[in-house]
């Protein structure tokens, strides 16, 4: 079965800092890892998402996640926050190329908290 | 395209009620996935239907039921509602075949339990 730990419930920046969200995930197959953010009273949008093509992985406003086999994490980071950058953040699994397992298993969340 | 709708947004009831939840996936997905939103518990796996079939269930009482329709939409329903099922309830759709997995979310019904 797959999981992902995210480690922080609660990270604060400063305006401007490196943002770093840790994603830890157990996969018995090779998995597919994504990274969704979720704005108050809002759905899940996806940032970014690997799929085994490439393991450094870019996504929308900045964000990137480089997948590391070998410490099983996904960490999402962004050079320079911003204060529309605050929000809750996802990190899930899935099946990978394990074809009609579509259930996403989603980590706890950590809530980005930007300091202006 | 359009992306995912849900209706309705926000809804109450009263323990003991059933209620209908319904969404509509983007255009051309074959595949709804529903999952519960709580603090407590955080993003649970309700179930996935693709094609009018469920494909695959997560682990909830069978108070929790759904359909998809030949148009792809999809509903979810709960019986005999607890305070517990409060919660924000995603559906999310995806392609069926070739889509790496991505699924795209709707921005869900709030739904209060009193």
């Amino acid at each position: 079965a797959q999981s992902v730990t995210q480690l922080g419930s609660h990270v604060s920046v400063s305006e401007g800092a490196l943002v770093l969200l840790r994603c830890n995930y157990s996969s018995s197959v090779p998995p597919y890892l994504f990274w969704y953010v979720q704005y108050p009273n809002q759905g899940l949008q996806l940032l970014l998402k690997y799929t085994s093509a490439a393991t450094l992985v870019k996504g929308i406003n900045g964000f990137e996640a480089e997948f590391k086999k070998s410490e099983t994490s996904f960490h999402l980071t962004k050079p320079s926050a911003h204060m529309s950058d605050a929000a809750e953040y996802f990190c899930a699994v899935n099946g990978g190329s394990n074809f009609g397992n579509e259930k996403l298993t989603f980590g706890t969340g950590t809530r980005l908290t930007i300091i202006p | 395209k359009a992306g995912v709708t849900q209706t309705p947004r926000y809804l109450i009831k009263t323990r003991g009620q059933q209620v209908t939840l319904s969404c509509s996936p983007i255009s051309g997905h074959r595949s709804v996935s529903w999952y519960q939103q709580t603090p407590g518990q955080g993003l649970q796996f309700l179930f996935e239907y693709f094609s009018e079939t469920q494909r695959n269930k997560g682990n909830f009482p069978g108070r929790f039921s759904g359909r998809q329709f030949s148009n792809s939409r999809s509903e979810m329903n709960v019986s005999t509602l607890e305070l517990g099922d409060s919660a924000l309830y995603l559906c999310a759709s995806l392609p069926g075949t070739g889509s790496l997995g991505t699924q795209y979310f709707g921005p869900g019904t709030r739904l209060l339990v009193l």
